[in-house]
């Protein structure tokens, strides 16, 4: 089982739609969850995080945690053409001494004008 | 400059080459990190250093070599490197807070490294 898993995709949604990404972890100790999404020859830019259970909305974009399932998902609304990019989920891992920080491997998002 | 800043933006070197990749921050930030993205698989952490201390090594070939010497800075040395090293080397760095917690990662824009 994968650390961290994410449907690769491409994700298509037409512009003005909801898109829905999906994120599974594998580590029950895990304390911190984030979203980076990444433009095709860029850096990863980090967009939202979030540490307790429940939502967390910030503009357009909504973070969703369930520490139980072990489920985290990013739901952007009014989907725009410059949202087109990979977006990366990420979890603070256990490791001896603290956390790391451990990536899926992203899932492509295609928002169609 | 602000940010993460990372030299040089692209290189190409022969498998007996000795080159460095160089990455700066002027965040404030505590940690800094060394992850490989290679196409179609998720970052991997190579090194992580929490105040100049070598704190991870996942385990990656001694042909990769860091150093940090100060908070701000830290380097990739490469020697003898293998095509299969062609990847994107991030650099990134965070303030680690309570409990070790990693904290939000800034990466620069990364090192296009191509081995032939």
């Amino acid at each position: 089982q994968k650390e961290v898993e994410q449907n690769s995709g491409p994700l298509s949604v037409p512009e003005g739609a909801i898109a829905s990404l999906n994120c599974t972890y594998s580590d029950r100790g895990s304390q911190s969850f984030f979203w980076y999404r990444q433009y095709s020859g860029k850096s990863p830019e980090l967009i939202m995080f979030i540490y307790s259970n429940g939502d967390k909305e910030d503009g357009r974009f909504t973070a969703q945690l369930n520490k139980a399932s072990q489920y985290v998902s990013l739901l952007i609304r009014d989907s725009q053409p410059s949202d087109s990019a990979t977006y990366l989920c990420a979890v603070n891992k256990r490791r001896t001494g603290g956390f790391k920080t451990i990536f899926g491997a992203g899932t492509r998002l295609f928002v169609k004008a | 400059e602000t940010g993460v800043t990372q030299t040089p933006r692209h290189l190409v070197m022969g498998m007996t080459n000795k080159k460095s990749l160089k990455c700066e921050q002027h965040l404030g930030h505590n940690a800094m990190y060394w992850y490989k993205q290679s196409a179609k698989k998720p970052l991997e952490l190579m090194f992580v250093y929490s105040l100049e201390e070598r704190v991870e090594n996942n385990s990656v070939p001694s042909r990769f070599s860091p150093e940090c010497p100060n908070s701000s800075h830290l380097f990739l040395h490469l020697h003898t490197l293998q095509p299969e090293d062609s990847a994107l080397y991030l650099c990134a760095s965070s303030q680690v807070k309570n409990r070790g917690l990693t904290g939000e990662l800034f990466f620069g824009e990364g090192s296009r490294l191509t081995v032939l």
